[in-house]
């Protein structure tokens, strides 16, 4: 079992609708919880992250975390076509080390 | 611009020959990161350096690699031999101490 979950997709929603990502983690101990974007071709950037659980909101992006259920989620309220990227979720383990998980590509259809 | 630059941003080689990448990180960063990324997965972690000390590195990393940062600035990746396999988006990360990691645009190595 992977340390981090995150399904694939593509996932395809009309503009202006809401989003949800989310990934699963495996190991209880994990506190920090980030989601980065990547635009094609592009290297990965930080949106959002959270530490420990609860809900944290920037703009139009919410990150949630569940530490009951091991479960992170990502949500995107009115999206627009420039959110079209592959969102990645990671934790940092005891190293301080990224775990990733494989990215969720994202379209959002005009 | 001041973020993390990479270069070069695209390198075609035939198998077998080797290839050298460079990273400059963000100039106060002390932390530089390599990963690689395939298609559809999250970056693979390599290496990592504080200043010009590599502290760890991936025991998937298998002896064709290797990775300098010589003065603490910037960084070579090298690899010899290349197989197919190795055909993959390299990325360069810093950061300063164990913060937030800011990545560069990578370089997309394809191997025939």
């Amino acid at each position: 079992q992977k340390e981090v979950e995150q399904d694939p997709g593509p996932l395809s929603v009309p503009e202006g609708a809401i989003v949800s990502l989310n990934c699963t983690y495996s190991n209880s101990a994990f506190q920090y919880f980030m989601w980065y974007r990547q635009y094609s071709r592009k290297g990965p950037e930080l949106l959002m992250y959270t530490y420990s659980s609860g809900n944290k909101e920037d703009g139009r992006f919410t990150a949630q975390v569940d530490k009951s259920s091991k479960y992170i989620s990502l949500f995107i309220r009115d999206s627009q076509p420039s959110d079209s990227a592959t969102y990645l979720c990671a934790v940092i383990d005891s190293n301080y080390q990224l775990i990733w998980g494989a990215g969720t590509k994202l379209i959002i259809k005009p | 611009d001041t973020g993390v630059s990479q270069d070069p941003r695209h390198k075609i080689t035939k198998r077998g020959q080797n290839v050298t990448f460079r990273c400059d990180p963000i100039s106060e960063h002390n932390r530089l990161y390599w990963y690689r990324q395939t298609l559809g997965q999250g970056p693979e972690f390599l290496t990592y350096f504080q200043n010009e000390a590599q502290l760890e590195k991936s025991r998937l990393l298998s002896d064709r690699f290797s990775a300098e940062r010589p003065k603490g600035s910037f960084s070579t990746l090298e690899i010899q031999r290349t197989e197919q396999g190795d055909s993959a988006m390299y990325l360069c990360a810093s950061s300063l101490r164990g913060g937030e990691q800011f990545f560069g645009p990578g370089t997309r190595l394809t191997v025939l």
